[in-house]
């Protein structure tokens, strides 16, 4: 299986600071990278595609790059709703597989 | 919109059955290019795929729970199941079923979850 490894598993952070999410995937997955927002009580929402893909109706603040093995995920101005958990999945090969997520927490 | 919906009993007994059922809606299970996926989530911790079936009716299992697992479809009732035996308590989860984008296999559409607890 394809391991995915988030960093950092926990971050604080301000009100319109920039914040910077990474996932590194086990072996190369070229863009196969997929990035989810969790609110508690909620279904993840799918925020990402193909790595830097972004999904209709998601600020654009928000934005994904990377390929092979290294990704970010990356917030511009970090807005309070963004407060959640974040997930990269791997959709490259069977079985998919997901980090065990990035907690943004309010500073 | 596509809306998609968990259902199924919330208490499961160690050694016994987990079943599950996505009803869609806003959208036909049999359109291409689309597969139909469960994922589940322990209270706590990440998600983990479960598997899939695809519009054709293909399915792909992970291999951890590939022994154990069933998904079916039923196109007249725009519905997909989840079968999982032999349960015990470390199959305790959310499970989400999801819409798979064919080709780049990721899930745009989620149901609310389902809570299942496993305990006699």
């Amino acid at each position: 299986d394809i391991q995915m490894t988030q960093s950092p598993s926990s971050l604080s952070a301000s009100v319109g600071d920039r914040v910077t999410i990474t996932c590194r995937a086990s072996q190369s997955i070229s863009n196969y990278l997929n990035w989810y927002q969790q609110k508690p009580g909620k279904a993840p929402k799918l925020l990402i595609s193909a790595a830097s893909s972004l999904q209709s109706g998601v600020p654009s603040r928000f934005s994904g790059s990377g390929s092979g093995t290294d990704f970010t995920l990356t917030i511009s101005s970090l807005q309070p709703e963004d407060y959640a958990t974040y997930y990269c999945q791997q959709s490259h090969s069977i079985p998919y597989t997901f980090g065990l997520g990035t907690k943004l927490e309010i500073k | 919109q596509l809306q998609l919906q968990e259902s199924g009993p919330g208490l499961v007994k160690p050694s016994e059955t987990l079943s599950l059922t996505c009803t869609v809606s806003g959208g036909a299970i049999s359109s291409s290019n689309y597969y139909w996926a469960w994922i589940r989530q322990p209270p706590g911790k990440g998600l983990e795929w479960i598997g899939y079936i695809s519009y054709r009716g293909s399915t792909y299992y992970n291999p951890s729970l590939k022994s154990r697992v069933t998904i079916s479809m039923d196109t007249s009732e725009n519905q997909f199941s989840l079968k999982l035996n032999s349960v015990s308590a470390a199959d305790t989860a959310m499970y989400y079923c999801a819409r798979e984008r064919g080709s780049r296999n990721y899930y745009d559409f989620w149901g609310q979850g389902t809570l299942v607890t496993v305990s006699s």
